[in-house]
């Protein structure tokens, strides 16, 4: 049980376009998602907390504008990362809490982006 | 806000040995310690759990020790195997209406064979 799932595992894109990472719970309901991004050999650094059917709760120095969050049903939530820039490339982590149960966090498998 | 320090930030171990990684938490409203166990490339895997409500929680080799007067807690591995290397990361979640984890830095766990 437990399990997310995340799409693409990864995507090369160029600068300036836009790329959008989902994140699905499969076999449970999450009223509460995180974005993660992660740099190689550190730590997971949150991005922004996503309830259903409410505005992401984004950590601060994320630009809200250019990391757009949608948690648009129980299962289903997406990070869109605007025009973006070679910077932006980096590990793209999802996690996913059970409505049901105390705070523990559900992993996808990441989303490896690199921006050319 | 919180903080969760980890310490070492490497440690290599013989097969079989034990393996012990320690965090220290700032925040005494912090109630509760997950463990989570990253291979290269993969996904922070849940292995371990432990609410501040309890002072010590065993899953086989894997054990979680809390001491909240101190605000530490450490994971124990004991009879280490190679599948065991993997980068282990601690965490603590405040509570009070807050929904995120505070993760630590991570420790590169090596065991030789």
């Amino acid at each position: 049980g437990a399990v997310v799932s995340q799409h693409p595992s990864w995507v090369i894109c160029k600068s300036g376009t836009s790329v959008k990472i989902e994140c699905r719970s499969l076999d449970f309901q999450a009223t509460t998602m995180f974005w993660y991004r992660q740099f190689p050999k550190q730590s997971l650094m949150l991005m922004a907390t996503s309830n259903e059917g409410s505005k992401a709760t984004y950590e601060q120095g994320v630009e809200k504008d250019k990391f757009l969050i949608n948690h648009a049903s129980l299962t289903l939530s997406t990070l869109t990362v605007t025009s973006a820039h070679p910077e932006d490339s980096s590990f793209y982590i999802c996690s996913a809490r059970t409505s049901g149960g105390f705070y523990e966090q559900y992993f996808g498998p990441g989303t490896r982006l690199t921006v050319t | 806000g919180e903080n969760v320090e980890q310490h070492p930030s490497t440690l290599s171990v013989q097969e079989g040995d034990s393996a012990v990684i320690k965090c220290t938490y700032s925040d005494s409203a912090s109630n509760y310690f997950p463990w989570y166990k990253q291979e290269l490339g993969k996904r922070p895997q849940l292995i371990i759990d432990i609410r501040s409500n309890v002072g010590e929680k065993k899953d086989q080799r894997i054990a979680v020790t809390l001491n909240k007067t101190a605000k530490h807690f450490s994971l124990h591995i004991t009879e280490t195997q190679p599948e065991d290397s993997a980068v282990y990361f601690c965490a603590a979640h405040r509570g009070g209406g807050s929904e995120k984890l505070v993760f630590g830095k991570g420790m590169k766990l090596t065991v030789n064979p």
